[in-house]
This record gives structure tokens, sequence and C-alpha cells, in this order.
């Protein structure tokens, strides 16, 4: 499983633009790269996945460089309700998913 | 359409006890997957069934954690004896298809959490 690194938290005020920047140096040809959002006491939720380049939804985009040693997550004019912990997890058709510390976003008034 | 669903919520047993969680996967989900967290720790993977079998179990701490599924349905996983560093919050997830990483189509229940005093 390719490592990841994240920041430990951001912090933001409603309607701006979240970028959480994940770094997968040794990451495998093969390897998908995966965002999970976990609010306190829930279970972690599926936000974005994507290969290579960007990819959007109607929650949040994800870029991925050329090389694809990084990706962000964008998360669009956050609201108070995104205050979360963000995962980043790299893997291909592994569902041993290593999801690390996340990055807690903390989305104030 | 009812996600993956766990019970109890929160139990509560002294060391020595037994505990048996409890999963029930989205319907038509023959992937069913236990990950845990305990304190202060990342959320590790534990096992992995594809319908009634086990299909992985390395993430299994110890023989004193036995999981079951039968009938291919849902899932239970027992903790005997628990010990204190048992304790934490235990997530089932589901997933229809096989490596369900590519596709992210991997569904978390809401976790049980587990106090061992």
């Amino acid at each position: 499983l390719a490592k990841t690194t994240q920041p430990i938290s951001m912090d933001s005020y409603e309607g701006q633009e979240v970028n959480i920047t994940c770094s997968h140096n040794n990451i495998a040809t093969n390897d998908y790269i995966t965002w999970y959002q976990q609010f306190p006491s829930q279970g972690p939720r599926f936000i974005i996945q994507g290969y290579k380049t960007k990819v959007t939804n109607e929650v949040a985009s994800l870029f991925i460089p050329a090389d694809r040693k990084s990706s962000t997550l964008s998360l669009p004019r956050v609201s108070l309700s995104d205050t979360a912990v963000y995962y980043c997890l790299v893997g291909a058709n592994d569902y041993k998913l290593s999801f690390g510390a996340g990055t807690t976003v903390t989305v104030r008034a | 359409e009812a996600g993956v669903t766990q019970f109890p919520s929160h139990s509560v047993i002294e060391k020595g006890q037994t505990v048996t969680l409890r999963c029930d996967p989205i319907s038509g989900h023959d992937n069913l997957y236990w990950y845990r967290r305990v304190m202060g720790k990342e959320i590790k993977f534990l096992l992995h069934f594809v319908k009634e079998s086990k299909q992985d179990e390395s993430g299994m701490p110890n023989n004193r954690f036995l999981a079951e599924r039968t009938g291919g349905t849902y899932s239970t996983l027992k903790v005997q004896p628990a010990e204190l560093e048992d304790s934490g919050v235990y997530f089932c997830a589901s997933s229809q298809a096989i490596g369900a990483v590519n596709t992210g189509e991997l569904f978390f229940g809401e976790g049980s959490r587990l106090t061992v005093l």
C-alpha cells in the first residue's frame, strides 16, 4: 500500500474553498486515489476517486498531476456541515484501506 | 435503501467477558469487511468476506476474535475473552463488487463502540 501524507488539520470559513493536498510519492501504476469523509460517531463515507487528471462530482473535485505523486481534494464553498476528517487513500483493488490520521477540517461561521 | 447497519452502537463490558458485534450489509452486497480503530490509532482492516467465505482475515489481531457470516448475509464479530486493548470502534463495510476501491463503492456502517473495563 502506498504511504500517504496529508496535513493534520485545516481551518476554514463558510463559503470558502478548501484544498487538501495528499502526498503519495510511491504510488504504483495501478493504484487509484480515493478520498473519504468521516463525521464524528459515523463511519467513513466515500467522496471521490480518481486515477489521473481531474475528477469532479457534486461534492468535490480531485486534481491529480501527471506524475500522480500527489493529489488535491477541493471542497468548493464549504459550510459548517463540512467539518469532518478527510482521508486520502491510495490502493489498487485493495480493501485493506490504510486510512492514516486524515485531515481534520474545521469550518467556522 | 437501507445502509450498512451495526449493532450495538455501544457496548461496555468487563475484561474477560464476551461481546458479539453484528453487521447487516446492504442487501445484495456480497463483500463484507470489518475494520476497527483502537484508541488513538488509525482505522485498520480486520477481515473480508465474500458471501459466507472468509477471503482474507490477515488483519485479525489474534484468536480471541472470531468472525462469521453464515448464509452470506449478516456477519458477527465475537471477541472472547475481551481485553482492555480491544476497546475501540469496530466498523463494518460492504460492497457489491470485489475491488470496490477502484469504484469507490465501499459503504461503511456507523460503527460499534466497544469499551472494555
